[in-house]
């Protein structure tokens, strides 16, 4: 249990475009997402938050404008990184939490595998 | 401020015993995760300490003293798929994880 997908596993586009990366929870319901940015050998840093039905969370430096989310069922958050350059190339991972409880700890996030962009 | 310390890399021998130290500071604390990420794919759920001691599962153990701010993860019968970098990720008071660049741990045949 606790699967999160996500589409697509790498993306290369070219500058100025539009880039849209879905993160979907299969196996249970995600009241809130989570949406990361990892460059090579450095941490996982936090972009936003993402609850149902309402607005994302943004943490500080993350431009909501550029970085579009949309949480619009309890399974599904979409990252739209808006007139991408170059140095949007990272690797962009989602998590989710499963607030069902039962065998899962209701904090644990679990992750999606990855999007790989690479903006040339 | 939050803070994490985790040693930047570790290597150990297959099938030894290896434990991965971690130290945090954070504003508030609602337990401590510890999760595995292989180079190039994303992190998996290993364990969660909320109390005080071990909780053992399978050849993971991970442990947890609040007080002194440390926890540790403990790696029996190393295997070469272990390999990978260990996340310590400590929640604070608005059940934010706190993220580290984690420890990469080298197994050697």
């Amino acid at each position: 249990g606790a699967v999160v997908s996500q589409h697509p596993s790498w993306v290369i586009c070219k500058s100025g475009t539009s880039v849209k990366i879905e993160c979907r929870s299969l196996d249970f319901q995600a009241t809130t997402m989570f949406w990361y940015r990892q460059f090579p050998k450095q941490s996982l840093m936090l972009m936003a938050t993402s609850n149902e039905g309402s607005k994302a969370t943004y943490e500080q430096g993350v431009e909501k404008d550029k970085f579009l989310i949309n949480h619009a069922s309890l399974t599904l958050s979409t990252l739209t990184v808006t007139s991408a350059h170059p140095e949007d190339s990272s690797f962009y991972i989602c998590s989710a939490k499963d607030l069902a409880g039962g065998r899962l700890f209701t904090d644990t996030q679990y992750f999606g595998p990855g999007t790989r962009l690479t903006v040339l | 401020g939050q803070n994490i310390d985790q040693p930047t890399e570790m290597t150990a021998t297959e099938g030894a015993i290896v434990q991965i130290n971690c130290t945090y500071q954070t504003s508030g604390f609602n337990g401590l995760f510890w999760y595995q990420q292989h180079a190039g794919e994303a992190p998996t759920f290993l364990s969660y300490n909320v109390l005080d001691g071990l909780e053992e599962k399978g050849r993971f153990s991970s442990f947890l003293s609040r007080s002194k701010g440390y926890s540790y993860l403990l790696l029996k019968e190393l295997q070469m798929k272990d390999s990978a970098s260990y996340l310590c990720a400590p929640m604070d008071s608005n059940y934010q994880l706190i993220w580290g660049a984690g420890t990469k741990l080298i197994i050697k045949p």
